[in-house]
């Protein structure tokens, strides 16, 4: 069936290293990849995305990859901060039509002072 | 401009009650969301809708009903609640389908006793 997978499901890194968090999707149609963070008690947000048609996006400290032969996209974030620390979750879009989005299960990263 | 907003922000229920969870935007959006959110457990689509008049069914869908009579209203039924259905609830709306962001409401947080 249609799923997104997405590991680790916890990550703990120092101030100022990189993190990456990785996510394999199930769908050979899903053409639209976003990431959304979301602080405790919050709503999820956006915070990057990509299409199927670019490999590799990047805005400011955070890019995202994408190998659509492996069905396999992930986030990667350099120079972490501690406003970094928060619940992180991948997303795929489902069928040719991508009117539906379903996501990982997130990944909680705590960033080590 | 509102966003998305989500009426009630809590609510307790017994066991076989009813309610009507509302979601509302004013961004003039196509597409809306009803997701449930469960610790450890990301996001998971209940139910979306692809313009006024029309639902389909997302990942976990049964216990719950949905209708789109107005463009800018979502809602989502719990004809008879039942524990397992104590959860966080987001709605979410979005411009319509490609790489366009999925806006999320703050939440509804269910507690069925």
């Amino acid at each position: 069936g249609e799923n997104v997978e997405q590991h680790p499901s916890t990550l703990s890194v120092q101030e100022g290293d990189s993190a990456v968090i990785k996510c394999t999707y199930s769908d050979s149609a899903s053409n639209y990849f976003p990431w959304y963070k979301q602080e405790l008690g919050k709503r999820p947000q956006l915070i990057i995305d990509i299409r199927s048609n670019v490999g590799e996006k990047k805005d400011q400290r955070i890019a995202v990859t994408l190998n659509k032969t492996a069905k396999h996209f992930s986030l990667h974030i350099t120079e972490t901060q501690p406003e970094d620390s928060a619940v992180y979750f991948c997303a795929a879009s489902i069928g040719s039509s991508a009117s539906k989005i379903i996501f990982g299960s997130g990944t909680r990263l705590s960033i080590r002072p | 401009n509102a966003g998305v907003t989500q009426t009630p922000k809590f609510r307790v229920l017994k066991t076989g009650q009813s309610m009507t969870l509302l979601c509302a935007q004013d961004m003039n959006h196509e597409y809306m969301y009803w997701y449930r959110q469960d610790p450890g457990m990301g996001l998971r689509l209940i139910h979306y809708s692809v313009g006024e008049g029309t639902t389909a069914k997302g990942e976990v869908p049964d216990g719950y009903n949905v209708s789109r009579l107005k463009k800018q209203n979502f809602l989502l039924g719990l004809e008879s609640a039942a524990p397992s259905q104590t959860s966080v609830y987001f709605c979410a709306s979005r411009p319509t389908s490609g790489a366009n962001e999925q806006y999320f409401g703050p939440g509804t947080r269910l507690t069925v006793t």
